[in-house]
């Protein structure tokens, strides 16, 4: 069963400008979370999707914007990037409807984004 | 969700049990204590939760207090691919819409040969 894959796996981008990137959850799973993780703020919530619908979303700008797509595939874009938006971009999936005490996510590799 | 608390780094010999500690005193009854674990470059990888009961898999053994103000993630026989990050974190069961994770510090685990 393949994992999570999250693409690209490498960027580098400039102040500015914007990056989008992607996400294809494990097959069968419909939830779909955003990490951000920097080595001074830690791994931070972004938002989360389930069935095409942002159904959380954490305290960031609102330059920080995602959609998921029927196949449950998302996407999380940054506009107007700056210098600390360098970070590595994580995503999990997760089957909902699954017992209410498990609590397994599975996070892909991350895409690591450099702003210059 | 519930604040925890962990030690910043530890160390452990490879083949000895590794026992990281979590302090929770603020959990509530109906909040579970999971544990993740995050290897250099790769994402989390989730490990084993639990709600009162100490619990128990092919990773690792998890032992929470009687009072739930504390827990004790175990791996029995440690290696040197254990060496990660790992992350407790105690929150309400996944329902739809809640799958925000609070990840703290953690603790860096450090197996040496």
């Amino acid at each position: 069963k393949a994992g999570v894959t999250q693409t690209p796996r490498y960027l580098i981008k400039t102040r500015g400008q914007q990056v989008t990137l992607s996400c294809s959850p494990i097959s069968g799973h419909r939830s779909v979370s955003w990490y951000q993780q920097t080595p001074g703020q830690g791994l931070q919530f972004l938002f989360e999707y389930f069935s095409e619908t942002q159904r959380n979303k954490g305290n960031f700008p609102g330059r920080f914007s995602g959609r998921q797509f029927s196949n449950s595939r998302s996407e999380m874009n940054v506009s107007t990037l700056e210098l600390g938006d360098s970070a590595l971009y994580l995503c999990a999936s997760s089957l909902l409807r699954q017992p209410a005490n498990t609590g397994e996510l599975f996070f892909g590799e991350g895409s690591r984004l450099t702003v210059l | 969700d519930a604040k925890t608390t962990q030690p910043p780094s530890m160390d452990c010999a490879e083949g000895r049990a590794a026992n990281l500690p979590c302090n929770h005193s603020t959990i509530s009854g109906n909040e579970y204590v999971y544990w993740y674990r995050q290897i250099h470059s790769q994402g989390p990888q989730y490990i084993i939760h639990g709600l009162k009961n100490n619990e128990t898999n092919e990773m690792a053994s998890l032992i929470i207090t009687e009072d739930r103000k504390s827990s004790t993630l175990i791996l029995p026989h440690a290696t040197l691919r254990d060496t990660a990050v790992y992350y407790c974190i105690v929150r309400v069961p996944i329902i739809q819409g809640a799958q925000k994770l609070v990840f703290g510090q953690g603790t860096r685990l450090t197996i040496n040969p």
